[in-house]
């Protein structure tokens, strides 16, 4: 099935450990964010790549890190896990960062529900 | 700062009834405003979208209406079904630049 695949779907992590959320898509979009959704407060944009090799910070990059070394991949990687970063992370992919190139918008995957201990 | 402000946080509509999200945004650069639906434990996905050039778009049960003057848009669901219980997010970007998401809706709708 093409889409945007997030693995794992569930992790508890202690604080102070690190951990990276694999995102991946096959639809050869060059466009490629990560979102972290919390109770009353939406999406918040964390991190996006526009292209193979370039990566820009979102509203809240605190604490986290990527990079796009392929078209196909954007890792998301938890330096030193806190409380505060106990959320569902979102992997979502586009032609374009407006996501309005295409009649298909944003691809989500389904998300990686995270919490730190 | 949200650049997008979504009401309300929450409604329960009857089987049959009609459920209205409004959203209000600021930046008058914005030029695409999309709605998406979120089922829980799922992602996001893309319902409907509009370009300020229309002021309203429909598609089945589902109706956008967009206010240019007021800076406003709204989703319309008429007819509401129990499938259609679900989180809604507004949206809106502008050219090239990124999607700017609202706090998201929890609708219900009761048999």
């Amino acid at each position: 099935n093409a889409g945007v695949t997030q693995t794992p779907k569930f992790q508890v992590l202690k604080t102070g450990q690190s951990m990276t959320l694999q995102c991946a898509q096959d639809m050869n979009h060059e466009y490629m964010s990560w979102y972290r959704q919390d109770p009353g407060m939406g999406l918040r944009l964390i991190h996006y790549s526009v292209g193979a090799g370039i990566t820009d910070q979102g509203e809240v990059p605190n604490g986290y890190n990527v990079s796009r070394s392929t078209t196909e991949d954007f890792p998301l990687r938890l330096l030193s896990a806190a409380p505060s970063q106990t959320s569902v992370y979102f992997c979502a992919s586009s032609y374009s960062a407006g996501g309005y190139t295409s009649n298909y918008g944003y691809t989500f995957g389904s998300g990686t529900r995270l919490t730190v201990v | 700062q949200q650049q997008v402000k979504q009401s309300p946080q929450s409604l329960i509509v009857q089987k049959g009834g009609i459920s209205i999200i409004n959203c209000a945004y600021e930046n008058t650069a914005f030029d695409y405003f999309p709605w998406y639906q979120q089922f829980p434990g799922k992602g996001p996905a893309l319902l409907i979208a509009i370009r300020p050039d229309v002021s309203e778009k429909k598609e089945g049960r589902f109706t956008i209406s967009f206010n240019k003057s007021a800076k406003q848009f709204s989703l319309h669901i008429m007819d509401s079904q129990p499938g259609d219980s679900a989180t809604y997010f507004c949206a809106a970007s502008m050219g090239w630049g990124k999607l700017q998401f609202g706090a998201g809706t929890q609708v219900v709708v009761t048999p």
